[in-house]
């Protein structure tokens, strides 16, 4: 699968919008890109996941690049309890399922 | 979205006993399951993973006779941490694929381990 790069840590405002990049220059074309997050001493929480277009559901979007090598979670409105650990990970959706783990950005939400 | 437990939740034991956590899917069967390692301060690690009715598969530098995993039922996996010591203490969770659905991996709470 390929790697993934993240910012370590992130500040956000509280009500404002958290945008958290994701590079993934070296996706191939059928790997999908997942976001996970994990709030301290939890297991990770699924977000949302995607191919090629934007995809919303009530936690959050993602929007992809055209060229896929990037992406972008947005959390419209941040609030203290999404202060967690966020993972992107980039998985073929066949095959051996694994999910593997880089080291996440810390976002912080600020009251 | 499915759930996933894990029991127990927290564990303290003695150096040289064996642990079992328990791992199971709530409301779907999960064709496969995962185990993790997350130490403090780092990011998950994969141990294994484990196929219903199959032996576990699992990753470099993970000793299989020291974790010894089950997945005896499409609803339940177990890890099994022999002759515990206290470089094991680490917090372990699982995740299982709902191989019924759009193949989404949904993770446990996690167990966090001590060894005295």
């Amino acid at each position: 699968d390929a790697k993934t790069t993240q910012p370590p840590s992130m500040d956000c405002a509280e009500g404002r919008a958290a945008n958290l990049p994701c590079n993934h220059s070296t996706i191939s074309g059928n790997e999908y890109v997942y976001w996970y997050r994990q709030i301290h001493s939890q297991g990770p929480q699924y977000i949302i996941h995607g191919l090629k277009n934007n995809e919303t559901n009530e936690m959050a979007s993602l929007i992809i690049t055209e060229d896929r090598k990037s992406s972008t979670l947005i959390l419209p409105h941040a609030t203290l309890r999404d202060t967690a650990v966020y993972y992107c990970i980039v998985r073929a959706q066949a095959g051996s399922y694994q999910l593997t783990f880089g080291k996440g950005t810390k976002l912080s939400v600020i009251p | 979205g499915a759930v996933v437990s894990q029991h127990p939740s927290w564990v303290i034991c003695k150096s040289g006993t064996s642990v079992k956590i328990e791992c199971r899917s709530l409301d779907f069967q999960a064709t496969t399951m995962f185990w993790y390692r997350q130490f403090p301060k780092q990011s998950l690690m994969l141990m294994a993973t484990s196929n219903e009715g199959s032996k576990a598969t699992y990753e470099q530098g993970v000793e299989k006779d020291k974790f010894l995993i089950n997945h005896a039922s499409l609803t339940l996996s177990t890890l099994t941490v022999t002759s515990a010591h206290p470089e094991d203490s680490s917090f372990y969770i699982c995740s299982a694929r709902n191989g019924g659905g759009n193949n989404e991996q949904f993770f446990g709470p996690g167990t966090r381990l001590t060894v005295l």
